[in-house]
This record gives C-alpha cells, structure tokens and sequence, in this order.
C-alpha cells in the first residue's frame, strides 16, 4: 500500500528566514508527488506538482519543492517565509502505474507551518 | 469558473438519520473522489469514482455508500450515521485519476450526535 509521512506536525519559522516542510512516500512504480496548502476553513489548494522530469519543481507563491529518488523525499522549500504563509501543508503521492488498484490519491497527516513576524 | 460545489456546508445530525451530502463539478472531469479529514490523521480517501457508474472504495469506506450517475455529480450517502463519523468532508475532482492537479470543494463539517 502507498503512503506519505509528513515526519513534523508543526514547523515554525521567523519571517525572512528559508522554510522547509518535509515529507516521504512509498509507492509501487514511479510516483506523482503534490503539495497542497490549507488555509483555516477552506478547501485544499494545488501548490505544486512532481511528475517526471527536473527534480526541482516550482510552484504557487514563491514555493517549490525537490524530488529525491534514492531518498523517496519531496520537500518542500520557500527562500523567505512570510506571515501569510502560515497554513497547514499536505504531501500527496499516486502511483503513475496505470494498473488496476493504482487509482488513489494517498495525503500525509500535514504539517502546519507557523510564520513569525 | 471551475467549481466543485458541496452542500451542506454545515450540518448536525443525529446517530441513525440518513444523510446525504452533494458534490457537483462543473469542469466536466471525470474523476471524483471523497475525503475526511480529522486532526491528527489528515485526510483519508472514503471512495473514488473513475467516470459515470464506475465507483470503488477508498481507505476508510466502511458506513458510507456513493453513486455517480451523472459525470458532474458524486453524492456521499451517510445510510446510519454514528459519532464516529463527525468530521469535515471534502470532496474533489480531477480530470482523470492521472491528472496533475485536483479541484477540491469547501469542505463539509459533519456532526453526529
């Protein structure tokens, strides 16, 4: 069975400073990899996707995050924290194996991101 | 604009009442998945559904039902509900099960006394 482990339930992090939000998978195959953010009473949204080619993918808001195969990791990176980045963050992963059973979308626990001013 | 649309948004019910919480896509996709999230354990696949009548289960299934009749919508049946199924309810949509990004609705917060 696939899954994802975001290994931290909370990360906090000064304004200004470069953040980090851990996560690994495990997954028959290759893997697609997503980020997503949720801000308080919303719904998820897409930040950023790994499907195959450059392991440093960039997405929404000055996010990105980088794929390491041998390590089963996709990280997600911003170079300078703002306040509004504070929400929780989810890891996903779905195998690109197009075979029977092979069509969920599996999400880590989150990781919420404090951003101090 | 692309939308998946929940209904209702908030709702207390109480153990044993049928309930039924409506999802509708109106970008056409054709894969459509249900989600609870609870603290602690993120969110957690009920049921997906590949395309039109085509519908299978997801991690934790059990004490739900779903049906997708029409492309655009995916309801999720709440046939005896019990506490244990308090929690907020996402539903969401993507062109098909391979496809990069994923629309999600508003959530449904869900309480069962």
């Amino acid at each position: 069975a696939q899954s994802v482990a975001q290994p931290e339930d909370q990360v906090n992090v000064a304004e200004g400073n470069p953040l980090t939000v851990k996560c690994t998978y495990s997954v028959s195959g290759n893997p697609y990899l997503f980020w997503y953010v949720q801000y308080p009473n919303r719904g998820l949204q897409f930040l950023l996707k790994y499907i195959t080619g450059d392991n440093l993918v960039k997405g929404s808001y000055g996010f990105e995050a980088e794929f390491n195969k041998s390590q089963t990791s996709f990280h997600l990176k911003k170079p300078s924290a703002l306040v509004s980045d504070s929400a929780l963050y989810f890891c996903a992963v779905r195998s690109a194996y197009s075979g029977a059973g092979s069509y969920q979308l599996t999400f880590g626990k989150g990781t919420k991101l404090s951003v101090i001013p | 604009e692309a939308q998946v649309t929940q209904n209702p948004r908030y709702l207390i019910t109480v153990t044993g009442k049928k309930l039924t919480v409506t999802c509708s896509q109106n970008m056409n996709h054709e894969y459509m998945s249900w989600y609870r999230q609870d603290p602690g354990l993120g969110l957690r696949q009920i049921y997906y559904s590949m395309n039109v009548e085509v519908t299978d289960k997801g991690d934790v299934p059990e004490g739900y039902k779903v049906s997708r009749k029409e492309k655009r919508n995916f309801p999720l049946i709440l046939e005896s509900p019990s506490p244990n199924q308090t929690s907020l309810y996402f539903c969401a949509s993507s062109l098909g099960y391979l496809a990069d990004t994923i629309y999600f609705g508003e959530g449904s917060w869900l309480t069962v006394v």
